[in-house]
C-alpha cells in the first residue's frame, strides 16, 4: 500500500459527462501529481499541485482541470467527455516540489470508461 | 521522437534467468532515474531510485544509468514468476524537473 488514496476506482459514464477524480496523497506530502494512462500512450503527466498551487503543466486538455485543497487532496475534473478519454488516471504524491527527493507514490488509479 | 524510449517487449524469460531492462533518453539534462513496476491494472509501484550516472543494488534489482550514452538499465536476478509485470522507466531532471517523464514500459513474463 502507497498510502495513496485514489476514489473511485471505476467510473463509467456518458459522452459529454462531467466527472470529479479525487486524490488523497499520503501522510505529508505536499505534492500532487494527475497521470493519464492509456493503452497506446502509457502514462502521460497532466498537472502537478504543491501545497495548493499549480506548479508544472503536461498534456491536459482544456476540458480537463485540477485542484489541490488546504487539506491537500486534489480533484481532477473532467468535463465534455468522449470516447478517448476512456483512460487509467493516477494520482502520485511526494514530499517536495523540486529538490533531490523527486520520487513518486502511485495511488491504485480511477479507471474511467466513457461509452 | 519520444523524450524517453522503452521496449514494449513482452520478453518471456525463464524462471531463475537474469532479466536486462533498458530505456534510452534523448534529453542531457536528466539526472533522476527511476524504475517503477506495474502490475496489472494496479498502480506503479517504485522499485529504484539513483541520481546521476553509476549502480545501484537492491536485494535482486540492479539500476544502472549512463548519462554519457543516455542509457539506463535495470537487471533483475534469479527472476521469478511473481516478477512478470509491466516494468516503467521514469526520469526527471531540466526544464521538465517536477514531473517525472515516463517509459511505455516493458512488459515482462517470467515462466515457471
Amino acid at each position: 500500500d502507497s498510502g495513496v488514496t485514489q476514489t473511485p476506482k471505476h467510473l463509467i459514464t456518458a459522452t459529454g459527462q462531467r466527472v470529479t477524480l479525487r486524490c488523497s496523497p499520503r501522510s505529508g506530502d505536499l505534492s500532487v501529481y494527475w497521470y493519464q494512462q492509456s493503452l497506446d500512450q502509457g502514462l502521460q503527466f497532466l498537472i502537478q499541485y504543491y501545497n495548493g498551487e499549480e506548479r508544472a503543466k503536461g498534456n491536459i486538455l482544456e476540458r480537463f482541470s485540477a485542484q489541490q485543497f488546504p487539506d491537500l487532496h486534489s480533484e481532477l475534473n473532467l468535463s465534455s467527455l468522449e470516447l478517448g478519454d476512456s483512460a487509467l488516471y493516477f494520482c502520485a504524491s511526494s514530499p517536495a516540489a523540486v529538490g533531490m527527493n523527486t520520487e513518486a507514490f502511485f495511488g491504485q488509479g480511477t479507471r474511467l470508461t466513457v461509452v | 521522437q519520444k523524450e524517453v524510449e522503452q521496449d514494449p517487449g513482452p520478453l518471456s524469460v525463464p524462471e531463475g534467468a537474469i532479466v536486462s531492462l533498458n530505456c534510452t533518453y534523448s534529453n542531457s539534462a536528466f539526472q533522476y532515474f527511476m524504475w517503477y513496476r506495474q502490475y496489472s491494472r494496479k498502480g506503479p509501484e517504485l522499485l529504484m531510485y539513483t541520481y546521476s550516472s553509476g549502480n545501484k543494488e537492491d536485494g535482486r534489482f540492479t539500476a544502472q544509468v549512463d548519462k554519457s550514452s543516455k542509457y539506463i538499465s535495470l537487471f533483475i536476478r534469479d527472476s521469478q514468476p511473481s516478477d512478470s509485470a509491466t516494468y516503467l522507466c521514469a526520469m526527471s531532471g531540466g526544464t521538465g524537473f517536477q514531473k517525472l517523464v515516463f517509459g511505455t514500459g516493458t512488459r515482462l513474463l517470467v515462466s515457471p
